[in-house]
């Protein structure tokens, strides 16, 4: 089956620092990709739609300066997160459609953000 | 607002029993839903779907039935196993949405020995 891989499985930062996560389809091309977070014993929160050669959608209530997404391939995407705080800890995912059926969607392992 | 939820925060099952997880819909525009099962520490794998225009799908070990009447849809895990352990959480497609995913609340399953 398909492999969406993210890159690192766990980040510890210090405050005021910036963190970037890679989320990489390998095996098709995805044109759109999406960024959740999750916090413990909660349900995923989709925070944006990464679009390839174009800006991101942001949902409602998500900083997109504080969230920065780069779809910069058709097999990458990045989320940055800039001048984290200890509030932004949490554990991201994202996930990587090839197009074509609806829902046909895959998803990477996630990354655990931890900001001291 | 339009949400997914689950009625349940945990079951708990014995080894071999069959598992029936629940879940209830609101927006009667999805047409598309699905099951994940996370375990701890990783992401979402994908379990079994169903559109709107079915009432019952099978799998290996699992079907989902959806009732739109009353906007409602079950997982049913045979034979439960030990592995079978985690988060299970439904997604709705909403029409118009792409593949944007609104996820419900999650169950967690803890089979006992």
């Amino acid at each position: 089956g398909a492999v969406v891989s993210q890159h690192p499985s766990r980040v510890i930062c210090k405050s005021g620092t910036s963190v970037k996560i890679e989320c990489r389809s390998l095996d098709f091309q995805a044109t759109t990709m999406f960024w959740y977070r999750q916090f413990p014993k909660k349900s995923l929160m989709l925070m944006a739609t990464s679009n390839e050669g174009s800006k991101a959608t942001y949902e409602q209530g998500v900083e997109k300066d504080k969230f920065l997404i780069n779809h910069a391939s058709l097999t990458l995407s990045t989320l940055t997160v800039t001048s984290a705080h200890p509030e932004d800890s949490s554990f991201y995912i994202c996930s990587a459609g090839r197009g074509g059926r609806s829902g046909e969607l895959f998803f990477g392992e996630g990354s655990r953000l931890t900001v001291l | 607002g339009e949400s997914v939820g689950l009625h349940l925060p945990t079951l708990s099952v014995q080894e071999g029993d069959n598992s029936i997880i629940n879940c209830a819909y609101s927006n009667s525009a999805s047409d598309y839903f699905i099951w994940y099962k996370q375990e701890s520490g990783k992401g979402p794998q994908f379990i079994i779907d169903i559109r709107s225009n079915m009432d019952k799908r099978q799998g290996q070990r699992v079907t989902v039935l959806l009732n739109k009447t009353v906007k409602h849809l079950s997982l049913q895990i045979a034979a439960t196993q030990p592995g079978d352990s985690a988060v299970y959480f439904c997604a709705e497609i909403l029409t118009g949405g792409g593949n944007k995913l609104t996820f419900g609340t999650g169950t967690q399953l803890k089979v006992e020995l």
